[in-house]
């Protein structure tokens, strides 16, 4: 069974702190997705990442993806309040063509 | 960058009623559209994939007769909800792909939450 995992589930934490969110998969995938969702809202999409050991980043925000070991990371740098969303990971396995597989989400509350 | 719109982006409707729901994408021609359902504090959950021109392909556990897609354009795909009950009460959200690009990115729209009163 194919499964995607996203740890944590829920994520408080302090402005100025760092954190990382892992994303987790069982299947063979050349492509893994990385994407923001505001209550209320649709999904914005953060990173696409093609090939293992790509590492992308933007402003606060770097994701890195290891394809042998069917895991990505989410790297929050100083975090600041704005960035309190759910974050959900989605792979798209080769066997599934374009379809998409989602995490569970993580919820990311940055206090102040 | 590339625009999918979504069309009501709330409807709240009677028990027994049917909803129609409108994905575009604005300025690129969709080959394959995608249908999700999302409930409160969940995941999205792949409905069907739309192909222009032919029928749609349903997921496992997803009703076709009661989830309805067309996709009769390369710039519209449209769902269906027929006979609507309180428990398809959600949010769905469409995303389209254009074929040809390296990343086939999936381009989603805004949503639309129904209320299934």
């Amino acid at each position: 069974e194919l499964k995607v995992e996203q740890n944590p589930l829920f994520l408080s934490m302090q402005e100025g702190k760092n954190y990382t969110i892992y994303c987790n998969y069982s299947t063979t995938s050349d492509r893994l997705y990385w994407y923001r969702q505001d209550p209320g809202k649709s999904l914005e999409s953060l990173f696409v990442l093609l090939s293992n050991g790509a590492v992308k980043q933007e402003g606060r925000l770097m994701a890195s993806l290891d394809t042998k070991a069917r895991l990505s990371t989410l790297h929050i740098t100083a975090a600041v309040h704005d960035l309190s969303a759910t974050y959900f990971c989605a792979v798209a396995p080769m066997e599934y063509g374009n379809k998409l597989v989602f995490g569970a989400g993580t919820i990311l509350r940055v206090k102040s | 960058g590339a625009v999918v719109s979504q069309h009501p982006s709330r409807v709240i409707c009677k028990s027994g009623t049917s909803v129609k729901i409108e994905c575009r994408s604005l300025d690129f021609q969709a080959t394959t559209m995608f249908w999700y359902r999302q409930f409160p504090k969940q995941s999205l959950m792949l409905m069907a994939t739309s192909n222009e021109g032919s029928k749609a392909t349903y997921e496992q556990g997803v009703e076709k007769d009661k989830f309805l897609i067309n996709h009769a354009s390369l710039t519209l795909s449209t769902l269906t909800v027929t006979s609507a009950h309180p428990e398809d009460s959600s949010f769905y959200i469409c995303s389209a792909t254009s074929s040809g690009t390296i990343t086939d990115t999936q381009y989603f729209g805004p949503g639309t939450r129904l209320t299934v009163l």
